[in-house]
C-alpha cells in the first residue's frame, strides 16, 4: 500500500520556467517530509525537507510547501536548469514510531530542455 | 569526503542461487540502511543498523534476506535462494548520527541485481 504518491511520473518544463513536482500521502502521523534527487547510476541525494510544524521552506532556487489539511506536499524549482533533469523522490517519515523510517514514493522524471 | 562505497554494481544470478552485497558507508557514520528498490518504485527500507546493532528490520523477508554489520562499519546484504522478483536496485545508505528523518541519508550508487 503505498503511503507516499507521486502522481504524475514525467515532467517537461523549458529551462528558466517554474518546474512544480507535486506529492500526496496518505498516513496523518507523517510529520516530516523531504525530496530527493537521482540522476542515472547514482543514488539519491538529499534536496531539500520540511518539518509539519512548517508550511514553507525555501534554499534557493528550491522551495517545498506541505498543506497538511490536504496532505499535499510540492517542490517548487525555479528557475529550472537543463541540471535539474533528474528523478525526483518524495518521502515522508513518522519519527517516532519508526526511528525514522523513510517512506518514498515512486518518483517524477523531471526533463527541463533549453 | 569519500562517499558510501557499494560492490558488485552489477549482478545476474539464476533463481535459487545466493548473491552477497557489500556497503561501506561514510566514515563515522553510525546509522546504516539497506533499501530495495523494484524498477518503476521508491526505494523501500530493508533493514537499518545503528553502530553494529539492528535498529528495524520489520521489512526485511527473513525466509531469504539477511544482512550484518559487524564492526560496525561495513555490510553485507545476502540473499538465499534468490526468486525473480528479488530483480532490484539495492541500495545502501548511511548517516551520521542516530536513526531519525532529520539526519540526512547519503546513498550509495546501488547494486542492480537481475535474477533470471
Amino acid at each position: 500500500d503505498q503511503q507516499v504518491k507521486q502522481n504524475s511520473p514525467s515532467l517537461s518544463v523549458q529551462e528558466g520556467r517554474i518546474s512544480i513536482l507535486n506529492c500526496d500521502y496518505t498516513n496523518s502521523m507523517f510529520d516530516y517530509f523531504l525530496w530527493y534527487k537521482k540522476y542515472p547510476a547514482e543514488g539519491p541525494t538529499f534536496l531539500i525537507s520540511i518539518s509539519s510544524i512548517k508550511d514553507k521552506n525555501e534554499d534557493g532556487r528550491f522551495t517545498v510547501f506541505l498543506n497538511k489539511s490536504a496532505k499535499h506536499l510540492s517542490l517548487h524549482i525555479v528557475p529550472s536548469q537543463p541540471g535539474d533533469s533528474a528523478v525526483y523522490f518524495c518521502a515522508a517519515s513518522d519519527g517516532g514510531s519508526t526511528l525514522g523510517r523513510l517512506y518514498f514514493g515512486r518518483g517524477t522524471q523531471l526533463t527541463v530542455w533549453p | 569526503e569519500a562517499g558510501v562505497a557499494q560492490s558488485p554494481r552489477y549482478k545476474i544470478i539464476e533463481k535459487r542461487q545466493s548473491v552477497a552485497f557489500w556497503c561501506n558507508p561514510i566514515s563515522g557514520h553510525a546509522t546504516l540502511y539497506w533499501y530495495q528498490q523494484i524498477l518503476g518504485q521508491g526505494p523501500k527500507l530493508l533493514i537499518q543498523f545503528q553502530n553494529n546493532g539492528v535498529v528495524d528490520d520489520s521489512q526485511l523477508p527473513k525466509d531469504r534476506f539477511s544482512a550484518e554489520r559487524l564492526k560496525g562499519v561495513d555490510s553485507t546484504l545476502k540473499i538465499q535462494p534468490a526468486k525473480l522478483e528479488d530483480s532490484a536496485v539495492y541500495l545502501c545508505a548511511s548517516s551520521l548520527g542516530s536513526p531519525r528523518p532529520e539526519e540526512t541519508q547519503y546513498f550509495g550508487p546501488g547494486t542492480r541485481l537481475l535474477v533470471l
